[in-house]
């Protein structure tokens, strides 16, 4: 399909591991953001990338968080040693611009479990 | 500071019946704002957009500069708009900012 991909849909993990969440924009999208949805938290920003930089980290809760993007496309979230307060939905979404009129086009999201 | 505040975490609305998403944003500015929907086991979708000026299977939603409010509404509510509603601000740049989203029950 044309739609934003992520992988993987589920992720049961154990406290401490480390966990990498996939995302696989539109094709052409130059704009590329990672959310994690928590209940009753709403859509918490964590990251935004343009190309492959990313000019707005700030969401980011900590440390052991990471993210990058490769070629203009495909990006990758890293949990490290991951705790019971991640667990959430992250979704990725992908814009053809990144400018404020550009429609935000969402993945499934990765549902995470940190038992 | 930016915010997005949905003061309702859940609506319940009977078929046929008036519903109003609330959405009130802080802002100094001129934001643009958005609605968007995730139906269950769909995922989140725009559904619309503050500057199209445009009906949306049946919902509209008029920006309010002086009460800094943009409220989702729908004169009939049918069972298919059941769905979680996130309204969201963009300052002009790449950014966008959501509130704790509204689950809306329509009921038969």
């Amino acid at each position: 399909g044309a739609g934003v991909s992520q992988s993987p849909s589920n992720k049961v993990t154990e406290k401490g591991k480390d966990v990498e969440l996939r995302c696989d924009p539109i094709s052409g999208h130059t704009a590329l953001y990672w959310y994690r949805q928590s209940l009753g938290q709403g859509l918490e920003f964590l990251i935004y990338f343009q190309g492959n930089s990313a000019p707005d980290k700030s969401g980011l809760p900590s440390d052991r968080f990471s993210a990058e993007r490769t070629g203009g496309s495909v990006s990758t979230l890293t949990i490290q040693r991951t705790q019971q307060e991640d667990s959430a939905v992250y979704l990725c979404a992908s814009s053809y611009s990144g400018g404020a009129t550009g429609e935000l086009f969402f993945g499934e999201g990765s549902r995470l479990t940190v038992l | 500071a930016q915010r997005v505040t949905q003061p309702e975490k859940l609506l319940s609305v009977f078929k046929g019946a008036p519903v109003e998403l609330k959405c009130n944003y802080s802002y100094s500015g001129s934001p643009e704002l958005f609605w968007y929907v995730q139906y269950s086991r769909q995922r989140l979708q725009l559904l619309l957009r503050h500057i199209s000026r445009e009906s949306i299977k049946g919902f509209t939603a008029d920006l309010n500069k002086g009460e800094t409010s943009f409220h989702l509404k729908k004169p009939f509510a049918q069972e298919e708009d059941s769905a979680m509603y996130y309204c969201a601000l963009s300052p002009g740049t790449y950014k966008y900012i959501f509130g704790t989203g509204t689950r809306l029950k329509v009921l038969a």
